[in-house]
């Protein structure tokens, strides 16, 4: 049972350019976060997501950042025109639901996407 | 500001030790909480977790272990192995309130020879 996939592995953009990263979640986990890091800093929440509905955007910039996850196919998260300060590591985690209660499902981590902007 | 954080950035250990690894938290709504392991250029390995119904839970070589009074959680790893360094993170859930997990800094562990 391969765990959470993201591609590409490292990607690097000049600024101004687009940012386009793709996060495949656990076989049978319909629900998938992202997350990004700093350097030196834990991971900061940006967007939870089920398929073909955005959840939870709290965390996300409200300009240049988009995220979706289709109903066939990765989840993609998009930033356009990015700027130095989009540079870091960005993560993926899935989980196979939102059980009864409220109560939420172990979230488990993709291997992320590091991206540098020059 | 955050509402969880480690007391210590750095854990350097001898191999065969145990090590503690400390986490405070500040919100008393918290009810799920995740110890991840983080090692160099690889992203976060759930550990152990923990629900806010217990105070303590085991894993192999792990002991998890909640204080709900001091809001405190602590991460004890029996017989510290090389193969154990990286960052550790707590992460918090508070479930009737959000969805994301809430991660603290880390705790860098060293482990030598």
């Amino acid at each position: 049972n391969a765990g959470v996939m993201q591609n590409p592995r490292h990607l690097v953009r000049r600024r101004g350019q687009e940012a386009r990263l793709r996060c495949s979640p656990m076989k049978g986990h319909s629900h998938v976060y992202w997350y990004r890091q700093l350097p030196e800093e834990g991971l900061k929440f940006m967007v939870y997501l089920q398929k073909e509905n955005i959840i939870d955007e709290s965390g996300m910039p409200k300009e240049r950042f988009s995220a979706e996850f289709p109903k066939e196919g990765p989840s993609i998260l998009r930033i356009q025109q990015v700027v130095r300060g989009d540079s870091a590591a960005y993560f993926c985690a899935s989980s196979p639901r939102r059980g009864t209660s409220g109560i939420t499902d172990t979230q488990y981590f993709g291997p992320g996407t590091r991206l540098t902007v020059l | 500001g955050e509402s969880v954080g480690l007391h210590l950035p750095t854990l350097s250990v001898q191999e065969g030790d145990n090590s503690i690894i400390n986490c405070a938290y500040s919100n008393s709504a918290s009810d799920y909480f995740i110890w991840y392991k983080q090692e160099s250029g690889k992203g976060p390995q759930f550990i152990i977790d923990i629900r806010s119904n217990m105070d303590k839970r085991q894993g192999q070589r792990v002991t998890v272990l909640l204080n709900k009074t001091v809001k405190h959680l602590s991460l004890q790893i029996a017989a510290t192995q090389p193969g154990d360094s990286a960052v550790y993170f707590c992460a918090e859930i508070i479930n009737q309130a959000g969805t994301a997990l809430i991660f603290g800094k880390g705790t860098t562990l060293s482990v030598s020879s």
